[in-house]
């Protein structure tokens, strides 16, 4: 039973525009959680990430906001690029632990 | 600086036929792990290993061994091949204390007949 779950399999942006991702996980024990971004044939690569102690990280056009009491965290990529078009995960792990329980993913696709 | 380095990319493997993932990492991290990725399904997490000569299982273990004799290398062995093992396999490794610092490799292409 996946512990994450992305439960939109894709998104269609145009350029310029606003990117939301959403993310639910259904362990209690998660405490960190993290964006990983894919290109084909390419392994995943680190975006950013957030502690629950945290509800927001911001980095440059990426912001990941954390609502730990509807266990739900969304990745805001504003504004979006051409070269955001990837697939997006959404991976947690809980306490003092390196494993990671991946979601299925998002293929995010910006139209120019 | 190399990185994660994964070896073969593509294999074509009959079922019943064994083979062997290579990992090798030049960053002297010492957490390893490996992970499938199927359709539908994200990454799931097949072994991990916390350091030399320690390994654990995740999530979907049947069917794969590993061993941790370097700091360096992690190979993933399948013992007899199944078409269910067809899938992109991806390892990974960290430094201590850095949850965050997690670096993939490119990937390796199996596919089971």
């Amino acid at each position: 039973d996946q512990q994450v779950k992305q439960n939109s399999p894709s998104l269609s942006v145009q350029e310029g525009r606003i990117s939301i991702l959403n993310c639910d996980y259904t362990n209690s024990m998660f405490d960190y959680f993290l964006w990983y971004k894919k290109y084909p044939a390419e392994g995943p690569t680190f975006l950013i990430s957030i502690s629950s102690i945290k509800d927001k990280n911001e980095d440059g056009r990426f912001t990941v906001f954390l609502n730990k009491s509807a266990k739900h965290l969304s990745l805001h990529i504003v504004p979006s690029q051409p070269g955001d078009s990837a697939v997006y995960f959404c991976a947690a792990s809980p306490t003092n632990d390196y494993k990671l329980s991946f979601g299925a993913g998002t293929t995010v696709t910006v139209r120019a | 600086n190399a990185g994660v380095t994964q070896t073969p990319k593509f294999q074509v493997l009959k079922t019943g036929q064994s083979m062997t993932l290579q990992c090798a990492q030049d960053m002297n991290h010492e957490y390893m792990s490996w992970y499938r990725q199927d359709p539908g399904m994200g990454l799931r997490l097949i072994h991990y290993s916390v350091g030399a000569g320690i390994t654990d299982q995740g999530e979907v273990p049947n069917g794969y061994n590993v061993s941790r004799s370097t700091t360096e290398d992690f190979p993933l062995r399948l013992l007899s091949a199944a078409p269910s093992q067809t899938s992109v396999y991806f390892c990974a490794s960290s430094p201590p204390g850095y949850r965050n610092t997690i670096y993939f490799g490119e990937g390796s292409w199996l596919t089971v007949v």
